[in-house]
């Protein structure tokens, strides 16, 4: 069964450095998604992209935050300079135009030291 | 703006006893539902889902939830809970019609005790 990817499963980072976070969508899904879950806290919609723009991002997403689809298969979180408060879990997630659902994957857990 | 509220941030039930986790939403326009579940250190998984059509859904592992809009709830069930349900459970929506971002409640945890 196809399934969102994400890499790497654990990222430490130290304040102030840049991080990339990738996604592999499943592959015939249009629709792109990151969400984020602070420990103990529920998940938070992040950004939607489609056709290869931002759809909508939450305030969260600020400057400090991007999105790319490189190429055909990969899509990536970029946070250009971290804060403490960024450290949690990062769900990619995407969906086609046939079932309105996402499908998430496994996340990956960044840490801000 | 969709909200949603999950009553009881944690749960216990016995194993063969009734699950229900309860789940009331907030939307200004026809909603789609969901419950995904969370297993330790693992990703969302879909339960089930509301997008319009049967009120009462089935999902996987036997969970049910009925869509009840005059009481704007979406309640998760299953009729006897088994040791390996234990895990987070959340409550999620969005607008209906596309492809929107999706809301989620604060989460259950499911306690299953042998």
């Amino acid at each position: 069964e196809p399934e969102v990817t994400q890499t790497p499963s654990h990222q430490v980072t130290q304040m102030g450095q840049e991080v990339i976070l990738r996604c592999v969508p499943i592959s015939n899904h249009l629709y792109f998604y990151w969400y984020r879950q602070i420990l103990g806290q529920k998940v938070e919609f992040l950004v939607s992209f489609y056709n290869n723009e931002i759809s909508e991002k939450s305030e969260i997403f600020d400057d400090q935050f991007s999105v790319e689809r490189p190429d055909g298969s990969n899509f990536t979180l970029k946070i250009r300079s971290t804060k403490l408060e960024d450290s949690a879990m990062y769900f990619c997630a995407s969906g086609s135009d046939v079932s309105y659902e996402q499908y998430f994957g496994p996340g990956t857990r960044l840490t801000v030291t | 703006a969709q909200s949603v509220t999950q009553l009881g941030s944690h749960v216990s039930v016995s194993e063969g006893a009734l699950v229900l986790l309860r789940c009331n939403y907030s939307s200004s326009v026809p909603p789609y539902l969901f419950w995904y579940v969370q297993y330790p250190n693992q990703g969302l998984q879909l339960l089930l889902k509301y997008t319009s059509a049967a009120t009462l859904v089935k999902g996987i592992n036997g969970f049910e939830a009925e869509f009840k809009k005059s009481e704007t709830s979406f309640h998760l069930t299953k009729p006897s809970a088994h040791m390996s349900d234990a895990a987070e459970y959340f409550c999620a929506v969005s607008d209906s019609g596309g492809y929107q971002k999706v809301t989620f409640g604060i989460g259950t945890k499911l306690q299953v005790i042998p």
